[in-house]
């Protein structure tokens, strides 16, 4: 079974410009999480969807991220404009939907750099 | 609202030397309690877990984690580590089953020969 793939696995971009990040979850979990690490700092949460529905969006920076997960399968978040301190490891991960504890998994991140 | 602390950054170790990553916590409400590993150029993989009952708890590689709930900290120990043990170490709490991790800024172990 395939496990929680992301797209790209590095990203370069200027300031200004618009990037997006694609998650793809294991097949039939409905939890999909969204997270980030900037540099030397610790892994910060940015939402979290059931389905295709937001969770949780407490996480977002600011309203140049958008993230959307349309028909709950596949999730992207995009970044527009991308500023300097959107760089970080931005992290994946994902759940099934059932009583009690599901374990999240995460994929291997996107690694993105503002220049 | 809930933190973590990991005390360590770096924890440099010999092979076969004993090792314990600390972790304490900040929580208001009840918390479930994670340890997660990260190998290099892989993704996070949970290495244990506390949910509920006894406080010490084990992973398949011979890490153990224990719960206390006094002093607020979930400290992973191994009596004995290997290379391949050398990775970077995350603790987590929740709230909630299902509901967002919060990390901790991490731990990088490292085992020498």
């Amino acid at each position: 079974e395939a496990g929680v793939t992301q797209f790209p696995s590095h990203s370069v971009i200027e300031k200004g410009q618009t990037v997006t990040l694609r998650c793809d979850p294991i097949s039939g979990h409905d939890n999909l999480y969204w997270y980030r690490r900037v540099m030397g700092k610790e892994i910060k949460f940015l939402l979290h969807f059931v389905k295709e529905s937001k969770q949780d969006e407490s996480g977002m920076p600011n309203n140049r991220f958008l993230a959307e997960r349309t028909g709950g399968t596949y999730s992207t978040l995009k970044v527009q404009p991308a500023e300097l301190e959107d760089s970080g490891v931005y992290f994946c991960a994902s759940s099934q939907l059932l009583g009690g504890y599901n374990e999240q998994f995460f994929g291997p991140g996107t690694r993105l750099t503002v220049l | 609202a809930q933190s973590v602390t990991q005390l360590d950054s770096q924890v440099p170790v010999f092979e076969e030397a004993p090792v314990e990553l600390r972790c304490n916590y900040s929580s208001s409400v009840s918390v479930y309690l994670f340890w997660y590993v990260q190998y290099p150029n892989q993704g996070l993989q949970l290495l244990l877990k506390y949910l509920s009952g006894s406080t010490l708890v084990e992973s398949i590689n011979g890490f153990e984690a224990e719960f206390n709930k006094s002093q607020t900290s979930f400290h992973l120990r191994k009596p004995s580590v290997h290379i391949s043990d050398t990775a970077e170490y995350f603790c987590a709490v929740s709230v909630i089953q299902g509901g967002k991790l919060i990390f901790g800024q991490g731990t990088e172990l490292s085992v020498k020969p």
